[in-house]
């Protein structure tokens, strides 16, 4: 079944310690995203890419970090900059062929810091 | 301002009436919208999307669009406990390439 997975499900971060968080889809989608959400708010965009080795800042990329090498892969790292990463982080990829294209989501990672 | 703003919740119907859920945007470049629906701890999943001015309806889900306005809402007829979830509305614009979303509307549906 196609999809998109993320990894791992919980972690937990240390003072100082820089985290990656991995994304893969299966769905040879073009675009893909990252989002952040913290509890009882919506989605807030981090980073997005729409082509292989090409992306974007979205509306709070301080203290993150991404790469797209692979058309499938998307993986964020968050930084020890990021001072207050904990948060439930979604994956997300659509099509890119037409604008009424959904997000198709990863079941998400809540990272929390020890 | 928010780029997206969702009427502010909770918002609790009993069993069988309407819940209705509103948004507005500020970026005239909009071209889609959608309405997610998230239970909690899980990811959201697509209720419906529409991009013309005018109604969407589909089963117990009316989607409305007012480009002019910049409003978009979603009604639930006959509403179910199994509605209660959080409602994020989402909208995309085509040159930026990305959506943005409302901070969402929880909804009680108390039996």
């Amino acid at each position: 079944d196609g999809g998109i997975t993320q990894s791992p499900k919980y972690l937990f971060r240390k003072e100082g310690q820089n985290v990656t968080l991995s994304c893969e889809q299966n769905l040879n989608h073009d675009a893909m995203y990252w989002y952040r959400q913290d509890p009882g708010q919506g989605l807030r965009l981090i980073y997005y890419s729409q082509i292989v080795n090409d992306f974007q800042k979205g509306d709070i990329a301080e203290g993150y970090s991404v790469s797209r090498e692979k058309k499938e892969s998307f993986p964020l790292t968050v930084t020890s900059a990021q001072k207050n990463p904990t948060a439930f982080y979604l994956c997300a990829s659509r099509r890119t062929s037409a604008t009424n294209e959904k997000l198709f989501f990863g079941s998400g990672t809540q990272l929390s810091v020890l | 301002q928010k780029e997206v703003e969702q009427n502010s919740g909770p918002l609790s119907v009993p069993e069988g009436a309407i819940a209705s859920l509103n948004c507005t945007y500020s970026d005239r470049g909009s071209q889609s919208f959608f309405w997610y629906r998230q239970y909690s701890g899980k990811s959201p999943e697509l209720i419906m999307f529409i991009y013309s001015n005018g109604d969407k309806e589909d089963g117990r889900f009316t989607a409305q669009l007012n480009k002019a306005s910049q409003y978009v809402s979603l009604l639930i007829r006959d509403s179910q406990p199994s509605d209660s979830a959080t409602y994020l509305c989402a909208v995309y614009n085509t040159n930026a390439g990305k959506s943005t979303f409302g901070d969402g509307t929880t909804l009680t549906v108390k039996p």
